[in-house]
């Protein structure tokens, strides 16, 4: 079974942009978290979708926002790029409905922003 | 003061050598543990989970969880340079409301087992 995919693996933004990352979740699942990753504040929830409704939302402003397509893809949306964007970004998958604890993370999209 | 503590290290130990990793948390509520690896420039990847108190045991690892001391572990046996990693803990509430989707993690421990 493929595991959960991200693109693009590497992005580099300058600031003000914007900027689109997609996530295909594990086949079968319908449960869609993303983290931020950095080095000084480690691993952060930012949302988690399922059948197409956020059901979750993490401490992030406003810029940051998701959406999941019928198929459980998921795309994250920052925009107007700060530096502090940089990171690692993440997305698993679960089951859903009842159990999300279990999830299955990507490979991540490395933004760097300039 | 966070949620979840991980001694982020660096550990260092030579192959063969048993492997202790902990977490300590606050937040009451969490049921499940869970236990992450990521190499570097790589996701993490599901080692073990535990539902509540008690032991599990998959192959070399054992993961344990004392729910009146907010404390859990995972031990590495017969530890091999393939070991080395970041080793994140994660926790869980369970599913409802702001529980949806949500782990919240440790800062990870870096491991390096040398030959």
């Amino acid at each position: 079974k493929a595991g959960v995919t991200q693109t693009p693996r590497y992005l580099i933004k300058t600031r003000g942009q914007q900027v689109t990352l997609s996530c295909s979740p594990i086949s079968g699942h319908r449960s869609v978290s993303w983290y931020q990753q950095t080095p000084g504040q480690g691993l952060q929830f930012l949302f988690e979708y399922f059948s197409e409704t956020q059901r979750n939302k993490g401490n992030f402003p406003g810029r940051f926002s998701g959406r999941q397509f019928s198929n459980s893809r998921s795309e994250m949306n920052v925009s107007t790029l700060e530096l502090g964007d940089s990171a690692l970004y993440l997305c698993a998958s679960s089951l859903g409905s009842a159990s999300t604890y279990e999830q299955y993370f990507g490979p991540g999209t490395r933004l760097t922003v300039t | 003061q966070k949620e979840v503590e991980q001694d982020p290290g660096p550990l260092s130990v030579p192959e063969g050598a048993i492997v202790s990793l902990n977490c300590t948390y606050s937040n009451s509520a969490f049921q499940y543990f869970m236990w992450y690896r990521q190499y570097s420039r790589k996701g993490p990847e599901l080692l073990m989970y535990t539902y509540s108190s008690g032991n599990k045991e998959d192959g070399r690892f054992t993961a344990q969880v004392d729910k009146s001391s907010k404390y859990i572990s995972l031990f590495i046996r017969d530890s091999q340079p393939s070991d080395s990693a970041t080793y994140l803990c994660a926790m869980s509430s369970g599913a409802g409301g702001t529980s949806y989707g949500k782990l919240t993690f440790g800062q990870g421990t870096i491991l390096t087992v040398h030959p």
